[in-house]
């Protein structure tokens, strides 16, 4: 059973382009995170999407970014207009969709560096 | 912000046992707690959670007061490869999954 993927696992942009993020969650799970992670500090988090919806998006900045996890395919996080804060580690977590409690299943994040 | 505190860092020799405490004074009666870590730039792993009894699994143990307000996360046989930031989380789990709220943990260094 293969765990959270997430590509690019590397990924350089420079000032003003858009960044986008990819992350598929573990197999048969429908629910999705976004933590970011800033240089020597802990994760944060981001956005909680299921399959189709927005559940909360509390963490996310206001202005250029949004994330989206369509019926098919992988979730996507989208990073318009990046600047050199945006810096940092995006990683993704998922978690099944049957009750009890979750854990959630990290992947190994995807490094953005903004020149 | 986290409701949990824990020291910033802390030793260990390999092949003792790593004790890593957690304060959680505010944890509410619906709430478990979770450990995971995160070596080097890793994605953070799950290690183990609990609720008010004490939990075993093949990776770590975890032991949880009575009054629930504080815990202990044991890594029985520390390896070198067990060097990580621990952290402890507290959080409702429900049919709906929530968020984790991360603190600052614990960076525990095992050394030879």
């Amino acid at each position: 059973n293969a765990g959270v993927m997430q590509n690019p696992r590397h990924l350089v942009r420079r000032r003003g382009q858009e960044a986008r993020l990819r992350c598929s969650p573990m197999k048969g799970h429908s629910h999705v995170y976004w933590y970011r992670q800033l240089p020597e500090e802990g994760l944060k988090f981001m956005v909680y999407l299921q399959k189709e919806n927005i559940i909360d998006e509390s963490g996310m900045p206001k202005e250029r970014f949004s994330a989206e996890f369509p019926k098919e395919g992988p979730s996507i996080l989208r990073i318009q207009q990046v600047v050199r804060g945006d810096s940092a580690a995006y990683f993704c977590a998922s978690s099944p969709i049957t009750g009890g409690s979750h854990e959630q299943y990290f992947g190994p994040g995807t490094r953005l560096t903004v020149t | 912000d986290a409701k949990t505190t824990q020291p910033p860092s802390m030793d260990c020799a390999e092949g003792r046992a790593a004790n890593l405490p957690c304060n959680h004074s505010t944890i509410s009666g619906n709430e478990y707690v979770y450990w995971y870590r995160q070596i080097h730039s890793q994605g953070p792993q799950y290690i183990i959670h609990g609720l008010k009894n004490n939990e075993t699994n093949e990776m770590a143990s975890l032991i949880i007061t009575e009054d629930r307000k504080s815990s202990t996360l044991i890594l029985p046989h520390a390896t070198l490869r067990d060097t990580a930031v621990y952290y402890c989380i507290v959080r409702v789990a429900l049919v709906s999954a929530d968020k984790l709220i991360f603190g600052t943990g614990t960076r525990l260094q095992v050394f030879p």
